[in-house]
């Protein structure tokens, strides 16, 4: 079946510092979509891509889907304590196939 | 507008017993999917439905039911639990038109199983 892998699994920064978490999956997708969890909460819906080579930005995050529609990346630039949480990707491989596949996920913690 | 509602917030239950997950989801929204969250990971899908029909299932056994009844609310069930069934158990909803292409889901708060 459909797999989805987050690398880091852990990151851990100073406050100013840019952070980036790269998501893989082992077949072709659909669209790909990226949720923040704070400590104790529930998932929050970040964005979603669809186009092959898309890139879209929120204020100081950057998101980007691959060529190939198998991978895609999140990188926030000058993180602040704000940021902290468990960012996922999660894919979906389209047609008929309802199932959202979510990584394991990368947590992030900001020194101050 | 309220968000997607879920009950109970926490549940204790012993080994061999029965549970039943509640959820509600944004007015308007009337799909809703199921997800399991153990410690540490992430969601792992369960059932997604779509106006009262099963729309997807995940690799989780026949213990596992859920249905979604006329106003889009839904319920979760889990037979003979089992110790590994401990876990954070999500519902979302989206405001999807019925169409394969995917929408953002907004997720509930989520309940709290533990079995002992």
């Amino acid at each position: 079946g459909q797999q989805v892998m987050q690398i880091p699994q852990y990151q851990h920064v100073q406050e100013g510092e840019d952070f980036t978490t790269y998501c893989n999956s082992s077949t072709t997708l659909s669209n790909i979509q990226w949720y923040k969890q704070r400590p104790g909460g529930h998932p929050v819906f970040l964005i979603q891509l669809v186009k092959s080579g898309e890139v879209k930005k929120q204020k100081r995050l950057t998101f980007q889907f691959g060529e190939a529609k198998k991978n895609s990346s999140l990188h926030i630039t000058a993180t602040q304590t704000t940021d902290v949480g468990t960012y996922f990707c999660a894919g979906n491989s389209g047609g008929s196939n309802y199932k959202l596949t979510f990584g394991k996920g990368t947590l992030l913690t900001v020194n101050p | 507008d309220a968000g997607v509602t879920q009950s109970p917030t926490h549940l204790i239950k012993t080994r061999g017993q029965h549970v039943t997950l509640r959820c509600s989801p944004i007015s308007g929204h009337k799909s809703v999917s199921w997800y399991q969250q153990v410690l540490g990971q992430g969601p792992q899908f369960i059932f997604q439905y779509y106006e009262k029909e099963e729309r997807g299932r995940g690799n989780f056994p026949d213990r596992f039911s859920a249905r979604q009844f006329p106003n889009y609310s839904s319920e979760l069930n889990v037979n003979a639990l089992l110790l590994g069934d401990s876990a954070l158990y999500l519902c979302a909803s989206s405001r999807d038109t019925g169409r394969p292409d995917f929408y953002e889901q907004y997720f509930g708060p989520g309940t709290r199983l533990t079995v002992t």
